[in-house]
């Protein structure tokens, strides 16, 4: 059974750093892309970053303009996503989802999200 | 970027009674393999998403059979063939095709 639990969220100042941990079970890690998806509170879902299941590839929305970071240590089934120079509005729930292929695909399993909060 | 846009935003629906969701697509989703990279979510009150239909028409694991993906082109939809009290929520689309992936903006589905 796919299991996907992140963490690592919680109340950070604008400008400052926060990364997302994302421990995956229940699967071959190595042989699947993962999705960070986020939420801000009362808002729909928006896609922010996807990296390919060896980590040669990584891709990023728009608005991420550089300040985050997706990576993975497959040897630790474990994606995260370091994120930089925080602003307001990078506030939401962040989940971590598993693509259907080695490379990115649809998202066919989700965590329960953890909650990043950027404020002074 | 691709965009999407879904309609309605939100759907009153009662029970035993059949629904759609429309989401269109500012560029085809349609891969070099024949398959649109197109999905449906919900995000059911207090959960976490889940996947409902994936490349356009195919039902994910455990999904009932009342739930239905069909287009082509630039235009997808979602039927529920009767509505159960159990599928309120949010529907979502999402294009996996070209990256930056995109979701539409979610149609809230309740009941009247």
């Amino acid at each position: 059974q796919v299991h996907l639990v992140e963490s690592g969220g919680g109340v950070v100042q604008p400008g400052r750093s926060l990364r997302l941990s994302c421990a995956a079970s229940g699967f071959t890690f190595n042989t699947h892309g993962m999705h960070w998806v986020r939420q801000a509170p009362g808002k729909g879902l928006e896609w922010v970053a996807v990296i390919w299941s060896d980590g040669t590839n990584k891709y990023y929305a728009d608005f991420v303009n550089g300040r985050f970071t997706i990576s993975r240590d497959n040897s630790k089934n474990t994606l995260y996503l370091q994120m930089d120079s925080l602003r307001a509005e990078d506030t939401a729930i962040y989940y971590c989802a598993r693509g259907h292929d080695i490379l990115a695909g649809f998202l066919d399993n989700w965590g329960q999200g953890t909650l990043v909060t950027v404020s002074a | 970027d691709i965009v999407l846009t879904q309609s309605p935003l939100t759907l009153p629906v009662t029970p035993g009674e059949p629904a759609s969701i429309s989401c269109r697509s500012s560029q085809s989703p349609l891969h070099d393999n024949g398959y649109n990279y197109l999905d449906w979510y919900v995000q059911k009150p207090g959960q976490s998403p889940q996947l409902l239909i994936y490349l356009g028409s195919h039902r994910a694991s455990g999904v009932p059979d009342r739930f239905s993906g069909s287009g082509s082109g630039t235009e997808f939809t979602l039927k529920i063939s009767r509505v159960e009290a159990e599928d309120v929520g949010v529907y979502y689309c999402m294009q996996v095709l070209q990256t930056p992936f995109t979701f539409g903006p979610g149609t809230k589905v309740d009941i009247k």
